[in-house]
């Protein structure tokens, strides 16, 4: 199974600060076929559903906001959040689809001051 | 627009049976498969598996192989997940959630099932 590393496991910062989150596969996530990176991030409100933020680790869902932006390759991947905002109060997960079972990372929890 | 909508909350003891139910809406059910992920209490994400929703072929992840069961009905647009002899470490939030690209995308709003004597 491939296993997905996130750091930190939390964070509090500030509105209209910037956040970086990291995740770390323990093999390549890049297929060579199509040069995809089968990498999302979820977004998990307190209380609600997953929500997914990001696919192929750097393009953005439709109506998710710029301030959200995925990068990386291989092996290690970011979530930056700009300018974070209140309601960006979330667990924030990283999953892989390259191979079943597609695993999760423990997640990342941002807090804001 | 997609809708994934789950069956409500279930206690149950252990040893019984629980049937998830997930109802799709705003596409065509049969073009995407259905994923099934588990939160425990307090925790993470897990993948549980997926069921190809044309075919019926169900994969299911090692830790859920044996008790759990992915099924369908077609004609209703609707997934199931049915856990048998279920057990105190079954309780936990599960959710349906529509593929993309291998990746669950529109999530349901989940079902919370709890064991307890």
């Amino acid at each position: 199974d491939i296993l997905m590393t996130q750091s930190p496991s939390s964070l509090t910062v500030s509105a209209g600060e910037k956040v970086t989150m990291s995740c770390k596969s323990s093999q390549s996530l890049l297929a060579s076929g199509n040069q995809n990176n089968y990498l999302a991030w979820h977004q998990q409100k307190p209380g609600r559903s997953p929500k997914m933020l990001i696919i192929w680790a750097s393009t953005r869902v439709s109506g998710v906001p710029d301030r959200f932006i995925g990068s990386g390759s291989g092996t290690d991947f970011t979530l930056t959040i700009n300018s974070v905002q209140a309601e960006d109060l979330a667990v924030y997960y990283c999953q892989q689809s390259y191979s079943a079972p597609f695993t999760f990372g423990s997640g990342t929890k941002l807090e804001i001051k | 627009q997609i809708q994934l909508v789950q069956s409500g909350p279930e206690l149950k003891k252990p040893g019984e049976t629980v049937k998830i139910s997930c109802k799709a809406s705003g596409y065509t059910f049969t073009d995407y498969s259905m994923h099934w992920v588990k939160q425990a209490p307090g925790k993470g994400l897990k993948w549980m598996g997926w069921i190809n929703t044309e075919t019926g072929e169900p994969t299911y992840a090692d830790d859920f192989k044996g008790r759990f069961a992915f099924s369908l009905e077609t004609s209703a647009s609707t997934a199931y997940l049915q856990i048998n002899n279920l057990k105190n470490e079954d309780t936990a939030t599960y959710f349906c959630a529509r593929n993309y690209g291998n990746f669950p995308c529109y999530w349901g709003q989940g079902t919370l099932v709890t064991v307890s004597a």
